[in-house]
């Protein structure tokens, strides 16, 4: 079945770029994402990514997608304080198809 | 426009009692997800319906869950006789039916938070 990886726990410097890392192994993954958590809040789509892509970039916000190693990373330059959320990876086949979640990254935005 | 409406937003019930969870999906949607985020871990997939329509339910436990939406009305997911393992946030998603560029994307309610004693 499918399964996403991500690492549990990043801390960063206010003003550093953070990088999130995450794996997965569907290979029929059609739609890459990430959201963000905050606490007590539901998930915000932060970004998305086609699997025929390599890279897209957003304001702040860096997708690079391996593809042949099922590798995505999500980096933010110039992290705030307002960006310490938890951060989940995601995948689907596309179309109206379930999204199955990695565990969360919890980025924490030291001043 | 109001967004994803998911209540209440705590729920307590006692073992072996039913929790009820409500869910209205954005303005113009027509497709609800259901998932299962239990402490310290990453959202599970329950279901996901359409209108009086349950399109796939692979990830719902086989017995006391249930879910439905109605033709009108918000979506519903039902628990019956609860047990502590159900303690979890439940989130529900909706998407509409049209795409914006191929990305059928869920938006997301702010869960329910369910406590069972």
């Amino acid at each position: 079945g499918e399964d996403v990886e991500q690492s549990l726990f990043l801390s960063v410097r206010e003003g550093d770029s953070s990088v999130i890392n995450c794996t997965y192994t569907d290979s029929s993954s059609t739609y890459l994402y990430w959201y963000k958590q905050e606490p007590g809040a539901g998930l915000q789509l932060l970004t998305y990514i086609f699997s025929n892509m390599d890279m897209k970039q957003d304001q702040r916000l860096t997708v690079l997608l391996n593809k042949k190693d099922k590798h995505l990373s999500l980096r933010i330059a110039d992290t705030q304080t307002g960006d310490s959320a938890i951060y989940f990876c995601a995948e689907s086949p596309g179309g109206y198809q379930k999204v199955t979640f990695g565990t969360g990254t919890k980025l924490q935005v030291i001043p | 426009n109001a967004g994803v409406m998911q209540n209440p937003r705590h729920l307590v019930r006692r073992r072996g009692q039913e929790a009820r969870l409500r869910c209205s999906p954005m303005k113009g949607h027509s497709h609800v997800y259901w998932y299962r985020q239990l402490p310290e871990e990453g959202l599970k997939f329950m279901v996901y319906l359409q209108k009086e329509n349950i399109i796939d339910e692979s990830g719902m436990p086989k017995e006391r869950f249930s879910a439905e939406f109605p033709k009108e009305g918000p979506s519903i997911l039902r628990i019956q006789q609860v047990v502590r393992g159900d303690s979890a946030a439940y989130f529900c998603a909706s998407s509409s039916s049209t795409s914006g560029g191929g990305v059928y994307e869920q938006y997301f309610g702010p869960g329910t938070r369910l406590t069972v004693t």
